[in-house]
Order: C-alpha cells, then sequence, then structure tokens
C-alpha cells in the first residue's frame, strides 16, 4: 500500500519556467490538498479538493493551479515560476470524516532560480 | 482569526528526561485538534486526534491531552528514535473541507 505519492522529489527551476507537481493516493480518499512548507511559517494550504472535478483556493493561491480531473490523482501547476516559490510542497489526501487526519506525501523540494 | 502557536520552537533532552510541549490555539469552534510527527526530509506522520477538552490518547511514550485552549504532548521517558519535529493542527468547526491550521512546530532533539 503505496499511500500518498508525489512526484519529483527534488526539481530546480529557473524563473519564468513552468511545471506540473504530480500526487497519486491509492486509499481511495475524497479529499486532497496540497500546502507548501517553510521555514518558521509552518504549512500553509494553497488548493484542495473535495471531490473529483472540484477544486477550491486555500490560504496562498497566488501563483499556482490544480486539476483533479481523477479521483486519485491531484495536480498542482507553477505557470511561471518565481523566487517566491521556493519551498517544500506537501500533497495530503484525507477520508471526508477526517477521524485519521491526513496522509502525507513525502514532499516535493523546489527551488526557484 | 484561527491561530496555533507552539513552543517551544526547540527542545533538547536527555534520554529518559521527560517533558512536555505545548500548543496553543484560536479558533472559531473546534472540530479537532492533530498531532503529526515529522522527520528530517520526510512528510508529516499523523499521531493522534482530539475532539473535546478533557480528552487524553496514548501511543508508547506520547501521551495527548486537550484544554479549551491549549493541548499538550507529554513525551515519557524519550529514546533517541524520538527525535523529530513535532506539529499541532487544528480544525475549525466551521470548515467542512478539512482544512488544518498547523503550527509552527517544536523540534525535538533527545540525546543518548
Amino acid at each position: 500500500n503505496a499511500g500518498v505519492t508525489q512526484t519529483p522529489k527534488f526539481r530546480v527551476l529557473k524563473t519564468g519556467q513552468s511545471m506540473t507537481l504530480l500526487c497519486a493516493q491509492d486509499m481511495n480518499h475524497e479529499y486532497m490538498y496540497w500546502y507548501r512548507q517553510d521555514p518558521g511559517m509552518g504549512l500553509r494550504l494553497i488548493h484542495y479538493s473535495v471531490g473529483e472535478g472540484t477544486t477550491a483556493k486555500g490560504e496562498v493561491p497566488d501563483g499556482y493551479n490544480v486539476s483533479r480531473l481523477k479521483k486519485q490523482n491531484f495536480l498542482l501547476g507553477l505557470e511561471s515560476a518565481a523566487p517566491s516559490q521556493t519551498s517544500v510542497y506537501f500533497c495530503a489526501s484525507s477520508r471526508p470524516d477526517w477521524v485519521q487526519g491526513y496522509t502525507f506525501g513525502s514532499g516535493t523540494r523546489l527551488t526557484v532560480v | 482569526e484561527d491561530q496555533v502557536t507552539q513552543s517551544p520552537e526547540a527542545l533538547r533532552l536527555q534520554e529518559g528526561e521527560s517533558s512536555s510541549l505545548n500548543c496553543s490555539y484560536t479558533v472559531s469552534g473546534l472540530r479537532g485538534l492533530f498531532w503529526y510527527r515529522q522527520d528530517p526530509g520526510k512528510g508529516p506522520e499523523f499521531l493522534f486526534t482530539l475532539y473535546s477538552a478533557g480528552e487524553e490518547k496514548e501511543k508508547e511514550r506520547l501521551k495527548a491531552t486537550l484544554t479549551k485552549k491549549e493541548s499538550f504532548l507529554h513525551i515519557t521517558a524519550p529514546k533517541p528514535e524520538d527525535s523529530a519535529t513535532y506539529l499541532c493542527a487544528v480544525q475549525a468547526s466551521s470548515s467542512n473541507t478539512g482544512k488544518l491550521i498547523f503550527g509552527q512546530g517544536t523540534t525535538l532533539q533527545v540525546k543518548p
């Protein structure tokens, strides 16, 4: 049972480049989330989805887009990367009752130069 | 504004030296309070969910408690393998989307 899988694990981008972070879960969870983690800032919610075909903005959505075409996948896109988007990105999924909280992926470390 | 504050930021203990981590929260109605453990280079790992004041949960050397304003994570006779960053998060009762508000974490180092 893989849980939540994120790809890639590391990436370096030049300012202005675009990329997509992939997240896949095999637990049949309804809800999925993208967070970023920065030193001294904690985990902050970027976007989330409560089901296939639905997405919504979180706390820090600017500069990011998401899509959830299939229940098991949640994609995070950066259209034009900026140095301020240098961070560690975590995908998470959960059941609708959140009894066991989130299951997190292992993260993507992104550096924008 | 909903907010979570954890203290201390960092804690160094000798193996076997018990202590507590604090999580203070301000939320417009609490649906749940969550504790996670995060090892370097990895994603947070779920530990506990607490729902109401007075509730307690235990797992090995860890015990989490909850009051109306704060939660404590008690670590009894810690071992070096307990070294990690411990994150606290709250979910407001007004949220039906699972959004969690995280504290900045407490980094625990246990020396042998």
